[in-house]
């Protein structure tokens, strides 16, 4: 049982570059999120799935695009990166609606845009 | 709006000390609390989940406090080790939206020898 799992752990992007941050759970969790995390400041939800086939946007979804085809995978995309985007991304999961469970976060990706 | 505030933004502490970190919070409704732990260079750790009947809960040298009435909790660690030197975010579960969690910025703890 690997829990959350986040590849790549570090990359660099040029500015309009585009990638995809991988993000697998093996837990069989209904719920995943993409959070980031910049500097002195609290994770941000970026987007969220109830389940496979269902995504909507967070707090922060601009720039960024996911998918859900399986309940085990979550992948993040960026299509056109910009400094801004420079951060660190978290993917959690939870068995349901995190109002009681407890969410498991994965190691991050930290990604820097130049 | 719903928020969550956390004090001291930092804190430097020698091993064995006592300290207690901060968290005050506008989420409405409120459904829980939570601590987390996140070391350096990893994803956050789940400490201890509060719900709105419980005043006080334990987990080992951490003890987590809720006062729902005025919206406040304190996490209090005891015997600090050096393994303790991280930062630790504070969550409330709440509001009305489907985005339901709402996070602190955290309080960056170090313990030093």
């Amino acid at each position: 049982n690997a829990g959350v799992t986040q590849t790549p752990k570090f990359r660099i992007l040029k500015i309009g570059q585009s990638m995809t941050l991988q993000c697998t759970q093996d837990m069989n969790h209904n719920y995943m999120y993409w959070y980031r995390q910049d500097p002195g400041m609290g994770l941000k939800l970026i987007y969220y799935s109830v389940g496979a086939g269902i995504t909507d946007k967070g707090e922060v979804p601009n720039g960024y695009n996911v998918s859900r085809s399986t309940t085990e995978d979550f992948p993040l995309r960026l299509e056109l990166a910009a400094p801004s985007q420079t951060s660190v991304y978290f993917c959690a999961s939870s068995p349901e609606r995190t109002g009681w469970e407890t969410q498991y976060f994965g190691p991050g990706t930290r990604l820097l845009v130049l | 709006k719903n928020q969550v505030e956390q004090s001291p933004q930092s804190l430097i502490i020698l091993e064995g000390k006592n300290c207690t970190l901060q968290c005050n919070y506008t989420v409405s409704p409120f459904s829980n609390l939570r601590w987390y732990k996140q070391d350096t260079g990893r994803g956050p750790v789940s400490l201890t989940i509060m719900t709105f009947s419980e005043n006080t809960k334990s987990n080992g040298r951490y003890t987590a406090t809720l006062d729902a009435d005025t919206k406040q909790s304190s996490l209090h660690i005891t015997a600090s080790q050096l393994s303790d030197s991280a930062s630790y975010i504070c969550v409330v579960s709440g509001g009305t939206g489907a985005n339901n969690l709402f996070f602190g910025t955290g309080t960056r703890l170090t313990v030093i020898p």
